[in-house]
């Protein structure tokens, strides 16, 4: 199992600023994952952060919106950039070994 | 592309209640799958899962899931349902790509 810390848990944003979320693991990952749920919506996945390489993102998701880092195998942060109200939603990052695990996730709103 | 839908997106059930929420995904080939459940307030935590073997599945809490392959579906039950088995009920699937898929959740409401 893990342990999975994200910083912020919620933030309320002004549009057209930025917020980078934290995200710190008890134990040294290979890959770590950015999801994104909105309201009503399922769990969508935005990137997989490798350690060591450019992340890879999904379809309908780019690093200059949504721009990750992986200093290292245990911590990874995403930054949603430039955000309108539509990027309110909740943040989750997540590892994997047989199933996922989740953090407690960010809920951000834009205003 | 691979999807999971959920059948019922709000369910309401009284305690002592029987519970069986629908799962179904698209995808042909050998699939992992997960039920995932959030409480109030908490982190996403897993309540069963299927890899190979015995298709029907215990979980935690006295959930099971049955995996179906000719139905492609994977539903979550319960015999009897608790007041603190409100939630919100995610099904997954990791197919292709080693990616794991999420349906859109269903919101169980459990009356005391």
């Amino acid at each position: 199992s893990a342990v999975i810390s994200q910083k912020p848990s919620r933030d309320i944003c002004q549009r057209g600023t930025s917020l980078t979320i934290q995200c710190q693991v008890d134990s040294q990952v290979t890959m770590m994952f950015w999801y994104r749920q909105q309201p009503g919506q399922s769990l969508t996945l935005i990137a997989t952060a490798n350690q060591g390489s450019e992340a890879t993102y999904e379809s309908g998701f780019v690093i200059d919106k949504f721009p990750i880092s992986r200093p290292n195998l245990t911590f990874s942060t995403l930054t949603v950039s430039n955000m309108s109200p539509e990027d309110s939603s909740i943040y989750l990052c997540s590892v994997e070994w047989t199933e996922a695990f989740f953090g407690q996730g960010t809920r951000l709103t834009v205003v | 592309a691979q999807s999971v839908s959920q059948h019922n997106h709000h369910v309401i059930l009284s305690e002592a209640a029987s519970l069986e929420l629908g799962c179904n995904y698209s995808y042909g080939g050998t699939v992992n799958l997960f039920w995932y459940v959030q409480y109030p307030g908490q982190h996403l935590q897993l309540l069963l899962k299927y890899f190979s073997g015995d298709p029907l599945v215990k979980g935690i809490k006295g959930f099971e899931a049955e995996f179906i392959k000719s139905k492609f579906s994977f539903n979550l039950r319960k015999p009897s349902v608790q007041w603190s088995d409100t939630a919100e009920y995610f099904c997954a699937v990791r197919g292709r790509d080693d990616k794991i898929i999420f349906g859109k959740g269903t919101r169980l409401h459990i009356l005391p």
